[in-house]
Parts: structure tokens; C-alpha cells; sequence
């Protein structure tokens, strides 16, 4: 069973501070990696794909990909209220015709004003 | 991204009844999922669909209980069978890119009764 595993939780930052968001994966194979944002009573929405070892920039966002380490962070510069939701890691399965993605649990960040 | 509605968007049914969940897309698109996310979880794939095979269901999962239909490349249903209180949950679909990108649906929002 492929694994994939977030900090628990819940994280908690001062508006204007850096969160800083870590998932790991058992699947030494998975070459794509995405980070989920997850509003309470909506559904998950795509915030950053990451496929190449190092980082991507996008906005606040810079997603961090180590494949040796088999870990993926999520870092939001500048931390809004706005920001406070459940982020949820995944990792495909691209094995066979079908990519399946697998979640992690998920973190909830908490940005106080 | 492609916009994604589904049907209904909550719905409380009695137990050893059944369901069925829409899902339209606004563009053509060959792979859809089906996921549940029970409360305070993460997501879990229940099937993959793709238009002109059978549903691939996922350990766990099966065909009896969660009868999926895809009849084109832009919809697909999901049939929650025989329900009990244990089926309460959302029911969200997603639609999947050749970069591996998946977009969900807004979800159907199922109490069991």
C-alpha cells in the first residue's frame, strides 16, 4: 500500500509569517506531486504540480521537491487569513494506463490577523 | 481548467436505498474518477472510469455496491447501492490531464438516514 504521509497538524502562523507544509511518500517511482487546497465545506482545488527535483515558484507559493529524500514541502510566503484551509498532498501512481493519485491526510493551517 | 458540476450537490436518502450522482464536464476529457471523503478525512479513490472500458474499482470498492456508468467524454454517474449510514459522506468527482492534473467536482454531500 503506497503511502503518503503530512505533519499532522493543525499549524498555526501569524499573518505575514512563512508556513512551511511537509508530506512523504513510501512509492520511490512516483514522479508527480501536487499540492491540494481544501476550504471547509468545499471541495479540494489544485494549487501547485511539481514533477522535477527542486523548487517551483508560483506567487506566495513554492513548492519543494526532494525524489532522493522522497519528500515534498509546500512553503506560503506572506501568510493570509485567507490562506487558512486544509492543504492536502498527493502523489500519482502512474502505473498502468490509469494515474491514480493517493492523498495524504491532509494539514490544517490556521493564519491568525 | 475544465468546469466540472455535479447532481445532486447533498441529498438524504433511507438506508437500503440507492443513489445516483452526476457528473458533467463543459469539455471532453478522458479520465474521470470517483473519490469519497468521509468527515474529517482525506480522499479515497473508489473507481477510475474512463470512456470505453470498464470502471477500475479500487481495493475495497466494488461493482455491485458502486455501479458507475461512463457513456461519453463528458459525464459519468455514480450509483451508491443499497445504502447504509456507513455510505454518509461526500462523493466528489474528478476529471484528469495528460500532465496528471486532477480538478474535482464541488461534490455531493450524501446522509444516510
Amino acid at each position: 500500500q503506497k503511502e503518503v504521509e503530512q505533519n499532522s497538524g493543525p499549524l498555526s502562523v501569524p499573518e505575514g509569517a512563512i508556513a512551511s507544509l511537509n508530506c512523504t511518500y513510501s512509492d520511490r517511482v512516483s514522479q508527480s506531486f501536487f499540492w491540494y487546497r481544501q476550504y471547509s465545506g468545499k471541495s479540494p482545488e489544485l494549487i501547485m504540480s511539481i514533477y522535477s527535483n527542486g523548487d517551483k515558484e508560483d506567487g506566495r507559493f513554492t513548492a519543494q521537491l526532494n525524489k532522493a529524500s522522497q519528500y515534498v514541502s509546500l512553503l506560503i510566503r506572506d501568510s493570509q487569513p485567507s490562506d487558512s484551509a486544509t492543504y492536502l498532498c498527493a502523489v500519482i501512481d502512474s502505473g498502468g494506463s490509469n494515474y491514480k493519485l493517493t492523498f495524504g491526510k491532509g494539514t490544517l493551517l490556521t493564519v491568525n490577523p | 481548467s475544465a468546469v466540472i458540476s455535479q447532481k445532486p450537490s447533498r441529498d438524504i436518502c433511507q438506508r437500503g436505498t440507492s443513489l445516483t450522482i452526476q457528473c458533467q464536464v463543459d469539455s471532453q476529457v478522458t479520465m474521470m474518477f470517483w473519490y469519497r471523503q468521509q468527515p474529517g478525512q482525506s480522499l479515497t479513490l473508489i473507481a477510475t472510469a474512463n470512456q470505453g472500458s470498464e470502471a477500475t474499482y479500487e481495493s475495497g470498492f466494488v461493482i455491485d455496491k458502486f455501479p458507475i456508468s461512463r457513456p461519453n467524454l463528458t459525464f459519468s454517474t455514480l450509483t451508491v447501492s443499497n445504502m447504509s449510514p456507513e455510505d454518509s459522506s461526500i462523493y466528489l468527482c474528478s476529471v484528469g490531464t495528460n500532465s496528471y492534473e486532477q480538478y474535482f467536482g464541488p461534490g455531493t454531500r450524501l446522509t444516510v438516514t
